[in-house]
């Protein structure tokens, strides 16, 4: 099993643009979430997932999209980028409780 | 409202020394804990649940209901213990679903 994958491990973005973070996993757990993690703020939750077709708001969804097409992939798009989303995501699916995270994604935004 | 609460950013010992990690939770249901660790340029990974009360990597954390607290301790540090760790709780949500609550994060550096 790869367990969850993420891509890109970085990316660059202008203010404004748009991009997609890819996530995936093979364990085909129903649950899957976004995470951003940023300093002295611990993680904070962007979108969950609790099945394919199903997603919804986590603490912090401004400026940012899901989907739920399939049970394995569950994208993260931005919408049109903002200095202050530079941070690390970090996708995650979940089983009985337990998190299982990808690799992470380091996003600057200028 | 349900909350983890994780005291202390920073927390730096000595090689050897004991290590205790705190976190409080608040949450009206029976909560379900966990901490969760991450290595320099590692993913975040599950370090140890309170139901499955195992000692690993020489951590253990002991659920007190009435402290409402979960420490993480490990009585004499090594420095591969160096990481950041998050107290993470699993709650229900509105929808009726469990997610987890994170507290903020505790960076260990163990000095050698």
């Amino acid at each position: 099993n790869a367990g969850v994958t993420q891509t890109p491990k970085f990316q660059v973005l202008k203010t404004g643009q748009s991009m997609t973070l890819q996530c995936a996993q093979d364990m085909n757990h129903e649950y899957m979430s976004w995470y951003r993690q940023d300093p002295g703020m611990g993680l904070r939750l962007i979108h969950y997932s609790v099945g394919a077709g199903i997603t919804d708001q986590g603490e912090v969804p401004n400026g940012y999209n899901v989907s739920r097409s399939t049970t394995e992939d569950f994208p993260l798009r931005l919408l049109s980028a903002a200095p202050s989303q530079t941070s690390v995501y970090f996708c995650a699916s979940m089983r009985s409780g337990e998190q299982y995270f990808g690799p992470g994604t380091r996003l600057t935004v200028t | 409202a349900q909350r983890v609460t994780q005291p202390e950013k920073l927390l730096s010992v000595f090689k050897g020394a004991p290590v205790e990690l705190k976190c409080n939770y608040s949450y009206s249901g029976s909560p379900e804990l966990f901490w969760y660790v991450q290595y320099s340029r590692q993913r975040l990974q599950l370090l140890l649940r309170h139901i499955s009360r195992e000692s690993i990597k020489g951590f253990t954390a002991d659920l007190n209901k009435g402290e409402t607290s979960f420490h993480l301790k490990k009585p004499f540090a090594q420095e591969e213990d160096s990481a950041m760790y998050y107290c993470a709780l699993s709650a229900k949500s509105a929808d009726s679903n469990y997610q987890l609550i994170w507290g903020a994060g505790t960076k260990l550096i163990i000095k050698p």
